[in-house]
């Protein structure tokens, strides 16, 4: 069976600093890993997804990510945070062997101060 | 443009009620999936399907329905209202070359008393 944790359920940091969002999977067969963001009362939106190729994928709205394999781990990072990016940030793992599954992390909170 | 919609945006029903949520596409998606979101838990997969007359049981199918008469629509029906089914309900597709890239709807807030 598939699992996600998403370490951290709320992220305070200060504007401009930089931040990161922990996410370790588990999974017997491979797997897809993606980033979303859900401002309030929105539906989620994609910011990067990792499917195959290089291990550092970079998305939307300056985020990337690292996917390692030996650690099952696809942490989300931003050098340099803005108020705007205050939003529930979720993991999440998609497989589809023997059937299509996603699972999703519990979210994590990031709350950027001025 | 092309978008992802869902009616209503919220819902009041009584406990054995039977409810329908519409989710409407017009990327002409072939894939669509129905998603719960509670506090804890992420989203968890209802249902989805790959084409019209497709359907297929996600993780937490239990006392929900679909069926793809078209491909622009995908209603989820809840046979019989349960509390345990109140919870934020969200829509989402993906073209069929690329199942894993979903965009999602705005989400519909339903509450079961």
């Amino acid at each position: 069976a598939q699992s996600v944790t998403q370490l951290d359920s709320q992220v305070p940091v200060f504007e401009e600093a930089p931040v990161e969002l922990r996410c370790n999977y588990s999974s017997s067969v491979s797997v897809y890993l993606f980033w979303y963001v859900q401002y309030p009362n929105q539906g989620l939106q994609l910011l990067l997804k990792y499917l195959s190729g290089s291990t550092l994928v970079k998305g939307i709205n300056g985020f990337e990510a690292e996917f390692n394999k030996s650690q099952t781990s696809f942490h989300l990072r931003k050098p340099s945070v803005h108020i705007s990016d205050t939003a529930e940030y979720f993991c999440a793992v998609i497989t589809n062997n023997g059937g299509f599954k996603t699972i999703f992390g519990a979210g994590t909170r990031l709350f950027v101060k001025a | 443009d092309a978008e992802i919609t869902q009616s209503p945006r919220h819902k009041i029903t009584e406990t054995g009620r039977q409810v329908t949520l519409a989710c409407h596409q017009t990327w002409n998606h072939n894939n669509m999936f129905w998603y719960r979101q509670d506090l804890g838990h992420g989203l968890r997969l209802i249902h989805y399907s790959y084409g019209v007359h497709d359907t297929n049981k996600g993780e937490v199918s239990d006392g929900y329905s679909v069926s793809r008469s078209n491909t622009e629509d995908l209603p989820l029906t809840l046979e019989s209202a349960a509390s345990s089914q109140t919870s934020v309900y969200f829509c989402a597709s993906s073209e069929a070359g690329n199942v894993y890239e979903q965009y999602f709807g705005p989400g519909t807030r339903l509450t079961v008393t």
